[in-house]
């Protein structure tokens, strides 16, 4: 009865192509994240998906798009891979009544 | 324990011995802030929260401390134990917002 899930937990994958990683939450939880977690540990706010309003940071390429097909589930697809993109990606959801998050375990992700 | 500089900031303590992280935060708008732990391989785990109207808030043998003049959080582990070693995070929550800004982290090691 796993909260936060995602798949895979590793991708080891070439530069240029294509790839997905999935989260599910169990929580019934309204908001769901994606965080990027550099070598030093640093956690960066990719995206933030709340009733199907998509808060973006900024910073992350358009090469970056998550996908919800619905409340429990936020994918996220990554568009011609670049050796900068190798980091762990977290999966996390919150309630709308407190903001403490829910992480899942992580996707490492390295490029080669 | 505030995280500055390239390098991930580290605590190492004796088994038993009781340990303080520090973070300093960075909007004096934020009003609810939150501790997470990171062990090695996992996700961050959520600990213990404290709002802007409390300074203390004390959970089992973990003591969060909030100083709004100066804009510091603390984390007070009592009787360090070899399983606390982990790295560890503060959040900041602004009222209204369900998007955290997470700080540098600290790397606690506990030696037996």
């Amino acid at each position: 009865d796993t909260a936060v899930s995602q798949t895979p937990k590793y991708l080891v994958t070439q530069m240029g192509n294509d790839k997905s990683i999935k989260c599910e939450q169990n929580l019934g939880h309204d908001t769901m994240y994606w965080y990027k977690q550099d070598s030093k540990k640093f956690l960066k706010i990719m995206f933030s998906y709340n009733n199907k309003e998509l808060i973006i940071n900024e910073t992350v390429p358009n090469r970056f798009s998550p996908k919800s097909p619905d409340k429990a589930h936020l994918n996220l697809h990554i568009n011609s891979l670049e050796l900068g993109d190798s980091a762990v990606y977290f999966c996390a959801s919150s309630s709308g009544i407190t903001p403490g998050q829910y992480f899942g375990p992580g996707t490492r992700l390295t490029v080669t | 324990g505030e995280s500055v500089g390239l390098h991930l900031p580290t605590l190492s303590v004796q088994e038993g011995d009781n340990s303080i992280i520090n973070c300093a935060y960075s909007n004096s708008a934020s009003d609810y802030f939150i501790w997470y732990k990171q062990e090695s391989g996992k996700g961050p785990q959520f600990i213990i929260d404290i709002r802007s109207n409390m300074d203390k808030r004390q959970g089992q043998r973990v003591t969060v401390l909030l100083n709004k003049t100066v804009k510091h959080l603390s984390l007070q582990i009592a009787a360090t134990q070899p399983g606390d070693s982990a790295v560890y995070f503060c959040a900041e929550n602004i009222g209204g917002s369900y998007i955290p800004t997470f700080g540098r982290g600290t790397s606690l090691i506990v030696h037996p």
